[in-house]
C-alpha cells in the first residue's frame, strides 16, 4: 500500500514564529487531506489539497503531485495551534477512498 | 450544517461485553468510513460503507468486529467480546462521494473505547 512520511515528527516553536511541515507519499494520489488533531482529540479539516496551492488565514498549503509531497505552512504561530498535525491520503490506484494517514508532527508552541 | 455526529463519547466496557458505536454523516453525504487510532499510533482505515453496502472492509479485524449502515438510521461499528487491546479512539468520517471535491472526509469528534 501506498506510504506516508511526515517530518519532523517534533517541532517546538516560540509564539509567533513560522513552521513548514512536510508530507511524503510514495504513490499518485487521488486525495489528500491536511488535519489538525487539537488537544481533546477532534481532528480538524484544514485542507483538501492533492495538489495545488491553497491559503486561509495563517495557514497555507502547496502540493507537488508529480514530485509527490505536500506542504504545510504555519505562519505566526500561536498557543492554539498545539496539537498533532496529520497528512492523510487518498490512492488512486486502490480502487477504494481509503485515507492513509502518516505519523503526525507534534507541534508545541509556547508562549 | 450539522457536522459527523457520534455517539457515545466516551464508552467503557468490561472484558466480554459488546460496545456499538453510532455515527450520523453530515447531511448530504452518503459515504461513511471508519478509522481507529490505537494509543501511540496513527489513525489506521478500518471500513468503508454506502447505504446498505460494505464497500471496503480490508482494514477490519476478521473476528469480533462488524459495520453496518443501514436504509435509514445511523452507521453502527460492533465489537463483540471486547478485550483490553480494543481500548481506543474510534473515528466516523463521511463524504458526499467520489471524485474531485466529494472525495474530502469530514470526521466526527470520535468514541474513546475503554476496555477494563
Amino acid at each position: 500500500g501506498i506510504q506516508v512520511e511526515q517530518s519532523p515528527p517534533d517541532l517546538i516553536l516560540q509564539e509567533g514564529a513560522n513552521s513548514t511541515l512536510r508530507c511524503n507519499f510514495s504513490d499518485s494520489v487521488n486525495n489528500l487531506q491536511w488535519f489538525h488533531q487539537n488537544p481533546w482529540g477532534q481532528l480538524i479539516n484544514l485542507f483538501y489539497i492533492p495538489s495545488g496551492t491553497k491559503q486561509n488565514g495563517r495557514l497555507s498549503a502547496t502540493t507537488v503531485a508529480t514530485e509527490r509531497y505536500s506542504l504545510l505552512y504555519i505562519s505566526s504561530s500561536q498557543t492554539t495551534d498545539s496539537g498533532v498535525y496529520f497528512c492523510a491520503v487518498g490512492d488512486s490506484g486502490a480502487g477504494s477512498y481509503q485515507l492513509t494517514f502518516g505519523k503526525g508532527t507534534k507541534l508545541s508552541v509556547i508562549p | 450544517n450539522a457536522g459527523v455526529m457520534q455517539n457515545p463519547r466516551h464508552l467503557v466496557r468490561r472484558r466480554g461485553q459488546e460496545a456499538r458505536l453510532r455515527c450520523s454523516p453530515m447531511k448530504g453525504h452518503s459515504h461513511v468510513y471508519w478509522y481507529r487510532q490505537l494509543p501511540e499510533e496513527g489513525l489506521k482505515f478500518m471500513v468503508y460503507l454506502q447505504k446498505e453496502n460494505i464497500i471496503d472492509e480490508s482494514g477490519m479485524p476478521k473476528e469480533r468486529f462488524s459495520a453496518e449502515f443501514p436504509k435509514e438510521g445511523p452507521s453502527i461499528l460492533r465489537i463483540q467480546q471486547v478485550v483490553r487491546g480494543d481500548s481506543a479512539a474510534y473515528f466516523c468520517a463521511s463524504s458526499h462521494g467520489q471524485g474531485g471535491l466529494y472525495n474530502e472526509q469530514f470526521f466526527g469528534p470520535g468514541t474513546r473505547l475503554t476496555v477494563l
